[in-house]
């Protein structure tokens, strides 16, 4: 069974940092792309960044590029979210999912929350 | 670049068919057939119900189909049931840097 388990979401103060955490099982993690897709409190869902199976190639959305950083462990089937310098805006819960291609989502962690205060 | 667009609410009776739209331009849903759904249910991780545009993930039921005309898609559901209201959210691949782009979200009522 394919599983992806979200952690490290907390409150943090504006221009803090915080590490995200995804670890996944059920699948051969280094065969696929992976996602961060965020959601703000009542609002719709925005992706953030993507990772390439290696992690030899990276995207982010314009609004995180330079203060985030996607990375990937295949040896610990790890999906991380290093966010520096987080905003107010930055607040959401930030779910991983496993890209099937072209930013196809079939399976999602459970979510964690990251809260900026300000 | 904003997001798709989605009419913010849609309801209907259940047994009744209902349609979503989700208009982008010729840089995402128009340009590509990468255009997924999604349904979220209150305090729930979204779940994958079309890709793209048409194809159904094993597990997700036949009443739920998907179409594209041009720069806009359209989730239908048909014979609907209290368990499909819901948050529904289109995506589409995009040529922008943004890689992906979600619509706003349409809440689905039930009545």
């Amino acid at each position: 069974e394919v599983q992806l388990v979200d952690s490290g979401g907390a409150l943090v103060q504006a221009g803090g940092s915080l590490r995200l955490s995804c670890a996944a099982s059920g699948f051969t993690f280094s065969s696929y792309w992976m996602s961060w897709v965020r959601q703000a409190p009542g609002k719709g869902l925005e992706w953030v960044a993507n990772i390439k199976e290696d992690g030899s190639d990276k995207y982010y959305v314009d609004s995180v590029k330079g203060r985030f950083t996607i990375s990937r462990d295949n040896a610990k089937n790890s999906l991380y979210l290093q966010m520096n310098s987080l905003r107010a805006e930055d607040t959401a819960v930030y779910y991983c999912a496993r890209d099937n291609g072209f930013q196809t989502y079939e399976y999602w962690g459970q979510g964690t929350l990251v809260t900026v205060s300000s | 670049q904003s997001a798709l667009t989605q009419p913010a609410s849609v309801s209907g009776s259940p047994g009744q068919s209902i349609t979503i739209s989700c208009t982008g331009t010729s840089s995402d849903v128009g340009g590509y057939n990468y255009v997924s759904w999604y349904q979220q249910h209150p305090g729930k991780a979204p779940k994958l119900m079309i890709y793209e545009v048409s194809n159904r993930p094993s597990g997700v039921s036949n009443r739920f189909s998907g179409s594209k005309s041009g720069n806009t898609a359209s989730l239908t559901i048909s014979g609907l049931q209290a368990e499909d209201e819901a948050d529904y959210y289109c995506s589409s691949h995009t040529s922008s840097t943004t890689l992906e782009i979600f619509g706003g979200g349409t809440k689905l009522t039930v009545l």
